[in-house]
């Protein structure tokens, strides 16, 4: 399984642009990225998941480069309902779809 | 409402007692994880589901066991529980067709005493 390293914490004011950028350097050519978010005492939710380049939804966009060995989850103007523990994943048909949660980055944001 | 559930939301029972988590994952989804998560831990992986059978299995410890039933919910039981065994329990289910995208539930928060 390929292994993911992300920041232990950053810290943000209100309004800012945040990126938190994921190594996974053993990627497999079939495996997703995807990014969770966790409040505590939540189960995570599901943030965004992408393969290559960019993609983007309502809360957030993933940059992934072409070698896909990183990849930057941009949470654009944060608030303080933002702060949270953020876990990027990589897995696919390869790993049978496992979602091995690292440490993840907790995100605190101040006013 | 992730359209995932998890009974009881919390249970409280004493060493060396036997407790069964229930989950039901959303409807159509075929996969079901178990996570552990231990005041300030991370998110340890136990065990995981497709359609009945075992597909994975994490740092699950010899006293933990779960299936998953024909109608698609799953039971995790914890036996000669211990002090340590007090954690937050995640059900996740998630479809093939989504890649890793999965929902979980609010978790069962099991305090040994």
């Amino acid at each position: 399984l390929a292994k993911t390293t992300q920041p232990i914490s950053m810290d943000s004011y209100e309004g800012q642009e945040v990126n938190i950028t994921c190594s996974h350097n053993n990627i497999a050519t079939n495996d997703y990225i995807t990014w969770y978010q966790q409040f505590p005492s939540q189960g995570p939710r599901f943030i965004i998941q992408g393969y290559k380049t960019k993609v983007t939804n309502e809360v957030a966009s993933l940059f992934i480069p072409a070698d896909r060995k990183s990849s930057t989850l941009s949470l654009p103007r944060v608030s303080l309902s933002d702060t949270a523990v953020y876990y990027c994943l990589v897995g696919g048909m390869d790993s049978g779809y496992a979602l091995n949660f690292g440490k993840g980055t907790s995100l605190l944001v101040t006013p | 409402d992730s359209g995932v559930t998890q009974t009881p939301k919390h249970l409280i029972t004493a060493t060396g007692q036997r407790v069964t988590l229930r989950c039901s994952p959303r409807s159509g989804d075929l996969s079901v994880y178990w996570y552990q998560q231990s005041l300030d831990q991370g998110l340890q992986f136990l065990i995981q589901y497709y359609n009945g059978e075992e597909r994975a299995k994490g740092n699950i410890l010899e006293r933990f066991s779960a299936q998953q039933f024909p109608d698609l919910h799953s039971e995790l039981n914890l036996s000669s529980l211990e002090l340590g065994d007090s954690a937050l329990y995640f059900c996740a289910s998630s479809s093939l067709n989504r890649g890793t995208e999965a929902f979980f539930g609010q978790g069962t928060r099991l305090t040994v005493v």
